[in-house]
């Protein structure tokens, strides 16, 4: 069983539209992260929920906005989108605090 | 991450050990970890280590902390071909979110 997936793996969009991705947990834990890496592999924490409240924002443009319909799904909503959200965008989850967080496979974003 | 810096390449004999360094600039870091990223994949976490720990070994993984330093490393034993990957190190403090580094592009030629 996938701890932590995500769909769709592979998103291609043209600027101006609206998509979502979303990632699911069946690990139990309480905690869930979105982070972006760009072309030069360089990530960053994007969103943090905590039992579906959120924790985290690292000032994310307000194009993007987070879903928490439950403790298992956190979702990623993208309005208008522009070229230079193309990246991959990984979900993560953790039991909560510094613990160790755990890895979805990614979806990869391209912005035309 | 600004916080966290890595060298960006390492090449590397196969059968040889390799070594990536990791510094950190937050002194209350309390999970230190190392994850790896294979060509087109997600990341794997590899290992961690507490803070309050020097050493950790897991079979061929060795990973060292000086915390005085804020230096990590991570040594891999007899390299393998499959270790090819980006290495990346990364640290949280008391909250929530991971520091990454940049990633080390380990290249393990024959």
């Amino acid at each position: 069983d996938t701890a932590v997936s995500q769909t769709p793996k592979y998103l291609v969009t043209q600027m101006g539209n609206d998509k979502s991705i979303k990632c699911e947990q069946n690990l139990g834990h309480d905690t869930m992260y979105w982070y972006k890496q760009d072309s030069k592999k360089f990530l960053k924490i994007m969103f943090s929920y905590n039992n579906k409240e959120l924790i985290i924002n690292e000032t994310v443009p307000n194009r993007f906005s987070p879903k928490s319909p439950d403790k298992a799904h956190l979702n990623l909503h993208i309005n208008s989108l522009e070229l230079g959200d193309s990246a991959v965008y990984f979900c993560a989850s953790s039991p909560g605090g510094p613990d160790t967080q755990y890895f979805g496979p990614g979806t990869r974003l391209t912005v035309l | 991450g600004e916080d966290v810096e890595q060298s960006l390449f390492l090449s590397v004999r196969e059968g040889d050990s390799s070594v990536i360094n990791c510094t950190y600039t937050d002194s209350s870091s309390t999970y230190l970890y190392w994850y790896k990223q294979e060509p087109g994949a997600g990341l794997q976490l590899l290992t961690y280590i507490f803070s309050n720990m020097d050493m950790k070994q897991d079979q061929r993984l060795t990973v060292l902390l000086n915390k005085k330093d804020k230096h990590l490393s991570l040594r891999i034993a007899d390299t393998q071909t499959g270790d090819s990957a980006i290495y990346f190190c990364a640290e949280t403090a008391n909250d929530y979110k991971l520091s990454f580094g940049a990633g080390t592009t380990v290249t393990v030629r024959a």
